[in-house]
């Protein structure tokens, strides 16, 4: 099946600073991409939908200047944390869709996010 | 909230039993999937049904899918401690791409 990536797979950081997660699809393109985060014991809550050559579509609620979006390239999608503070602190999972017409998502590993 | 609902929200049972986890959502579907995860890990894409379909297996699994109730099932027979993780349902609204999660059920098997 499809390999999705996620870089770095647990961060910690201190308040103010910024941290960048890479998301790759290893061995497809996928034009379009999905950002959630997971809080602990909780489901996935979608924070974006992430277009190659476009810009993001923001859930509502999700302030996109501090959840910064770029997908540059159809195998990499990254999301920046601007700002982060404690309560950023949170598990974040990038998906894939492969291309048009394709149903499934494919999830990569996570990255734990930790913000003192 | 578009969020969909599943229950119960935890389920404990032994090793050999059967799991039966449900979930409801909100809106009309395009394909309803479930997903397990295990603990801080990510998810692992267990089935797919699509809106036209009443019932799926592979192999223990049996999912259900009733949209007149909006409601789907999630069977696993003779559960093996390694079945221990979090399950949700995930559906995709026609002309959609998203997914919209549930609320997991957290299963746990005992030896």
């Amino acid at each position: 099946g499809a390999v999705v990536s996620q870089h770095p797979s647990r961060v910690i950081c201190k308040s103010g600073t910024s941290v960048k997660i890479e998301c790759r699809s290893l061995d497809f393109q996928a034009t379009t991409m999905f950002w959630y985060r997971q809080f602990p014991k909780q489901s996935l809550m979608l924070m974006a939908t992430s277009n190659e050559g476009s810009k993001a579509t923001y859930e509502q609620g999700v302030e996109k200047d501090k959840f910064l979006i770029n997908h540059a390239s159809l195998t990499l999608s990254t999301l920046t944390v601007t700002s982060a503070h404690p309560e950023d602190s949170s598990f974040y999972i990038c998906s894939a869709l492969e291309g048009e017409g394709h149903n499934e998502q494919f999830f990569g590993p996570g990255t734990r996010l930790t913000v003192l | 909230s578009q969020q969909g609902e599943e229950d119960p929200q935890a389920l404990s049972i032994q090793e050999g039993e059967n799991a039966t986890m449900n979930c409801s959502y909100k809106t009309s579907i395009n394909n309803l999937q479930w997903y397990r995860q295990n603990s801080g890990r990510g998810l692992v894409h267990l089935i797919l049904i699509r809106s036209n379909e009443r019932e799926k297996h592979s192999g223990r699994l049996r999912v259900t899918l009733d949209t007149s109730k909006k409601s789907s099932s999630l069977l696993i027979t003779a559960s093996r401690a390694a079945d221990t993780a979090s399950y949700f349902c995930a559906t995709d609204r026609p002309g959609f791409q998203k997914l919209v999660f549930g609320t997991g059920t957290r299963l746990l098997v005992s030896p």
